[in-house]
């Protein structure tokens, strides 16, 4: 079945360490994204990719890092520069060609859970 | 700037009655996108609809209604004779037109339908 895949579901960090959450889309879409989803805030986007090897800050990129060597993957890491990182991530993607039409539909993953400890 | 407001924190509802999320935007732009999203306690975002600014008719699906309303800048969600299935965070979010599909997202709203 396509769909997005975000892996590990649930994960621990140890203070100062760097971890690295794995999001992969069967669905040939060009743009992914990474969302922060804290309680009471709504989602929140960290980076986004419209295509390989290009990447672009969102509005809490600090304490993150993305890379975007193939069209399906888009991992975020979450380095110990970011001092709050217990949250929900979620990850997206939408196909490029649709731009110009009617809108495009976000589909999102499972989601990944981030504690530190 | 762009800003999506859900001011309902949490409703809670009785199963069978109907009941109302309320979206308010804000937005710049001519050409603009909005959708609600389903998050139940699982966790993933579930899509439920996209509608497009220049497309203000309101739209059914089964129990779930929408009403968009370009001059009170809202889009409204209304579910009809709620389960307890409704049960989820439900989020209302706005895109502006062009290349990046960026999301905003509302606060969402926590809906508790009870048996």
């Amino acid at each position: 079945d396509g769909g997005i895949t975000q892996s590990p579901k649930y994960l621990f960090r140890k203070e100062g360490q760097n971890v690295t959450l794995s999001c992969e889309q069967n669905l040939n879409h060009d743009a992914m994204y990474w969302y922060r989803q804290d309680p009471g805030q709504g989602l929140r986007l960290i980076y986004y990719s419209q295509i390989v090897n290009d990447f672009q800050k969102g509005d809490i990129a600090e304490g993150y890092s993305v890379s975007r060597e193939k069209k399906e993957s888009f991992p975020l890491t979450v380095t110990s520069a970011q001092k709050n990182p217990t949250a929900f991530y979620l990850c997206a993607s939408v196909a490029w060609d649709r731009i110009l039409t009617s809108g495009n539909t976000i589909y999102f993953g499972e989601g990944s859970w981030l504690t530190v400890v | 700037a762009q800003k999506v407001t859900q001011a309902q924190t949490e409703i809670s509802v009785v199963e069978k009655e109907d009941v109302t999320l309320d979206c308010v935007y804000e937005t710049r732009d001519t050409t603009y996108y909005l959708f609600w999203y389903k998050q139940p306690p699982s966790g993933e975002l579930v899509f439920l609809i996209r509608r497009n600014s220049f497309d203000e008719q309101n739209e059914i699906s089964g129990r779930y209604s929408w009403n968009f309303q370009k001059s009170t800048s809202s889009f409204n969600f209304t579910i009809t004779a709620s389960q307890v299935v409704d049960s989820a965070v439900y989020f209302c979010a706005l895109s502006e037109y062009g290349a990046t599909n960026k999301l905003i997202f509302g606060t969402g709203t926590l809906l508790a339908v009870q048996p």
